[in-house]
């Protein structure tokens, strides 16, 4: 089973911050936290991943709270090709190998 | 081509029949990943190759299910004797360990009538 709990759909006008939460409380010391989204029909993308510091790339910020048991996405200036479902997994994967579990994601609409 | 390839792209096949699905990762890449979607669900996890060997195979649903990897590179997913709720998109990611990015190809797309 997923290890975390998201909204199930979320909207976002075009051009401003889309804020997608993920709850962890479970996770454990050397798990990371992984974001991927998946565009209709294709295969999911890597988007951003964090341990306990925030992290930022030229897609996405992740934000990861101190006591690391819930986390957001940051898309800054979401635009409609950003319409996608968004999963957040964590995982021991960095250190250990191993597999990404999913779950149910969000499905974040961005609206003209 | 720079990404993951995976053949074919659909796949219609009558029930009882046997399938192969293959998956050809990013060159260099040594870890390689098998899931499966149904549709409105997430990627569920089958089968984890290192190099070679089925390093977790815990996904796998039952022994119809088979994958292989001989060479470290090319992976091909067996299915046999077909049921219709084997119907989904087959998909295969790659990626350099230690990093946790995966790279997923666009996915088989299996349908048994």
């Amino acid at each position: 089973d997923a290890k975390t709990t998201q909204p199930p759909s979320m909207d976002c006008a075009e051009g401003r911050a889309a804020n997608l939460p993920c709850n962890h409380s479970t996770i454990s010391g050397n798990e990371y936290v992984y974001w991927y989204r998946q565009i209709h029909s294709q295969g999911p993308q890597y988007i951003i991943h964090g341990l306990k510091n925030n992290e930022t790339n030229e897609m996405a910020s992740l934000i990861i709270t101190e006591d690391r048991k819930s986390s957001t996405l940051i898309l800054p200036h979401a635009t409609l090709r950003d319409t996608a479902v968004y999963y957040c997994i964590v995982s021991g994967l960095y250190n250990q190998g191993g597999k990404l579990i999913f779950g149910q994601g969000t499905e974040l609409s961005v609206k003209p | 081509g720079a990404g993951v390839s995976q053949t074919p792209s659909n796949k219609v096949t009558e029930k009882g029949k046997y399938v192969e699905l293959r998956c050809d990762p990013i060159s260099g890449h040594t870890a390689l990943y098998w899931y499966r979607q149904s549709l409105g669900q997430g990627p569920e996890f089958l089968i984890y190759f290192q190099g070679t060997g089925a390093a977790d195979d815990s996904g796998l649903p039952n022994d119809r299910f088979f994958a292989v990897r001989p060479e470290g590179s090319v992976s091909t997913l067996k299915i046999q004797r077909t049921e219709r709720g084997d119907s989904a998109v087959y998909l295969c990611a790659s990626s350099l360990p230690p990093t946790g990015e995966l790279f997923f190809g666009e996915g088989s797309r299996l349908t048994v009538l």
